[in-house]
């Protein structure tokens, strides 16, 4: 079992619409997580840090399940710029490298 | 600096050539970490140094790579005797202090023919 499962679309979408995502980790240990946005093969910028209270930020909203193991994200109000791979990312014992899916590539169209 | 950097942008080698990448972190972190990504958005961790110590070396492959960070120095990433499989991004990222987030540089694009 991969240590971090994501669903790798495509998803194609029209603008505005809503689009989740899901992602799930196979170490009860993991102490941090993440969601990571990839454009076009450039570097992962941090999207949003992910914690079980939930959080949001502005159109996207980010949750965590730790006694199911789940992290999810959700993009309401889908935009073209929105266009990109999400990579779910967990973070071990602190300090020790990050743990990435395989990324969850994301179409909106006009 | 602001960002980490990383150079050069692109490398190629012929197989069998050595290639060295050498990263930046951002001024003030104390980790630096290394990543390959190979196709289909696979990211393998390498290596990871806390100042010039090496905090994690378990994905280092054992053989043809190694590296370094030394002090007023940028990190590098060396790869002896290249093989056409090394081809691939390989990503620097640094972080204030354990567990903190990671933060990429732009990554060096290496091809071996």
């Amino acid at each position: 079992r991969k240590e971090v499962e994501q669903d790798p679309g495509p998803f194609n979408v029209p603008e505005g619409a809503t689009v989740a995502f899901n992602c799930t980790y196979s170490n009860s240990a993991s102490q941090s997580f993440f969601w990571y946005r990839q454009d076009c093969r450039k570097e992962p910028k941090l999207l949003m840090s992910v914690y079980s209270s939930g959080n949001e930020d502005g159109r996207f909203t980010a949750q965590l399940n730790r006694a199911s193991q789940y992290i999810s994200l959700l993009i309401r109000d889908s935009k073209l710029s929105d266009s990109a791979t999400y990579l779910c990312v967990v973070n071990g014992q602190a300090g020790t490298a990050l743990i990435f899916g395989k990324g969850t590539t994301l179409s909106v169209s006009s | 600096g602001e960002e980490v950097a990383q150079t050069p942008k692109h490398l190629v080698r012929g197989e069998g050539q050595k290639a060295k990448l050498y990263c930046a972190p951002i001024k003030g972190h104390s980790y630096v970490f290394w990543y390959q990504q190979v196709l289909k958005n696979e990211f393998k961790f390498l290596i990871s140094f806390q100042n010039e110590n090496v905090f994690d070396e378990t994905g280092m492959p054992k053989e043809r790579f190694s590296a370094k960070c030394l002090p007023n120095s940028p990190c590098s990433l060396e790869i002896q005797a290249t093989k056409l499989e090394d081809s691939a991004v390989y990503f620097c990222a640094s972080s204030q202090s354990p567990g903190n987030i990671q933060y990429f540089g732009a990554g060096t694009r290496l091809s071996v023919l």
